[in-house]
This record gives structure tokens, sequence and C-alpha cells, in this order.
């Protein structure tokens, strides 16, 4: 199986800072059709995951371009400009390039 | 707007068993494949597997072949998941999720005596 290693765990946060989070893939991610299957979600409490972000860098409809998402291969960020209350929340990493499909272990984002 | 709703929150015993629903709208039901993710109380997401409702083909995470069974009507665009011999482990919530851009709101499964 893929390994999805999320850091940080937790990160605390003030309002407006920025925010990066790590998600490192044990293989490559790029699909044999020449694109790269690695996804965004946020899990605010007690509600279901939302995707944010898909195949690295692009945004879902009606996401802020607060966030961001680079990388390639195994190595993937999430970047959080000007932190909103909304924002709080667990996000996770997810690959669809192989089977089986996993997540990484989550970022707890909170309140400074 | 796509809509994913599914059944509500179960109550059952060890051993037993349970079929959970996922009635989608919105969409053509057959256009997407629908995955199963299962979350344990205050722990991460883990796929279950997928299935294609256009053919009904479906791909199981190992760990789930002899645990979990995904089925999907296509008259009434509504995915279903029958897990077996439930033991506490399987207490959780399980999501519906068309290929994770859309998401279910969840169905509770507590395994009890």
């Amino acid at each position: 199986d893929v390994v999805m290693t999320q850091t940080p765990p937790s990160l605390s946060v003030a309002i407006g800072q920025s925010v990066s989070i790590s998600c490192k893939s044990s293989q490559s991610l790029v699909y044999s059709d020449g694109k790269t299957y690695l996804h965004w979600l946020l899990q605010s409490s007690g509600r279901s995951p939302k995707r944010l972000i898909y195949q690295v860098s692009n945004l879902d409809s009606g996401v802020p371009d607060r966030f961001s998402g680079t990388g390639s291969q195994k190595d993937f960020t999430l970047k959080i400009s000007r932190v909103e209350a909304k924002d709080l929340g667990v996000y996770y990493c997810a690959q669809t390039t192989h089977f089986p499909r996993t997540f990484g272990g989550g970022t707890k984002l909170e309140l400074k | 707007e796509v809509l994913l709703q599914q059944s509500g929150a179960e109550l059952v015993r060890p051993g037993s068993s349970v079929k959970i629903s996922c009635k989608a709208s919105g969409y053509t039901f057959t256009d997407y494949y629908m995955h199963w993710v299962k979350q344990r109380p205050e722990q991460g997401l883990v796929w279950i597997g997928r299935i294609n409702p256009a053919n009904g083909n479906t791909v199981y995470a190992e760990k789930f072949k002899s645990k979990a069974t995904l089925t999907a009507d296509k008259s009434s665009n509504t995915a279903y998941m029958q897990l077996s011999s439930l033991t506490s482990e399987d207490t959780a919530t399980y999501f519906c999720t068309t290929s994770f851009a859309y998401w279910g709101q969840g169905t509770l499964v507590t395994v009890s005596s």
C-alpha cells in the first residue's frame, strides 16, 4: 500500500497567519496517463470531509484562492494564506493513483 | 446540486450484519465510481472500496474483502454497503463519496450487545 505521511500532525495558528502542510508518499503518485492524483480534503468538526484541491493544484469550485497546492512525484504541500476561523479542522491528503486508495494521517489546524 | 443521502444510524449486535445505503441525486449515477470510507471515532479515514454503478464492478481494500460487500441499484440511484460478522472494531462512521469530490453525511454504525 502507498503510505501517505503528513506533517505536522497539528498546527496552532492565529487568524491571518499563513501555514503549510506537508504530505509525502511512499511511491510516486504519477499515473500512467501522466496525471498526479493527489488531493486535499478538509474535515471540519462533526462534518463530512470536503475536497478542496484535486490533482495537486486544482481548486474545487467555491474554494478561495487563499488555498494552494504544489508538489510532484512523492512530495506535496498545501498552503493556506491568511487563515480564517472557517479554515479550522483536520486536513487530509489522499491519493487515488494506486489501489488501495490511501489517506494521510491528518493535520489538525487549531486556533492559537 | 449533487447530493448523497445516507441511511440513518444503526445499533447492531456483534456477529450480525448491516446494510447501509447512499442515495445519489443531481448527477448521472452511472458516470462516477462510488467509494466507501471508514472513520473510527477520533481517527483518520480508511478506504474500503469502490463500485462502478454502470456495471457493478468492484475493487476492495484487502482488509475489507471479507467484511464489506458493495452493490448499486441503477433504477433507484442508490449504492449499498453490507458489513458482515460485525465486531466492536467495526464501530465507526461510514461515508459514501463520488471519487472524493462529493460526500454523504455519514452513517454511524455502533456494534454493541
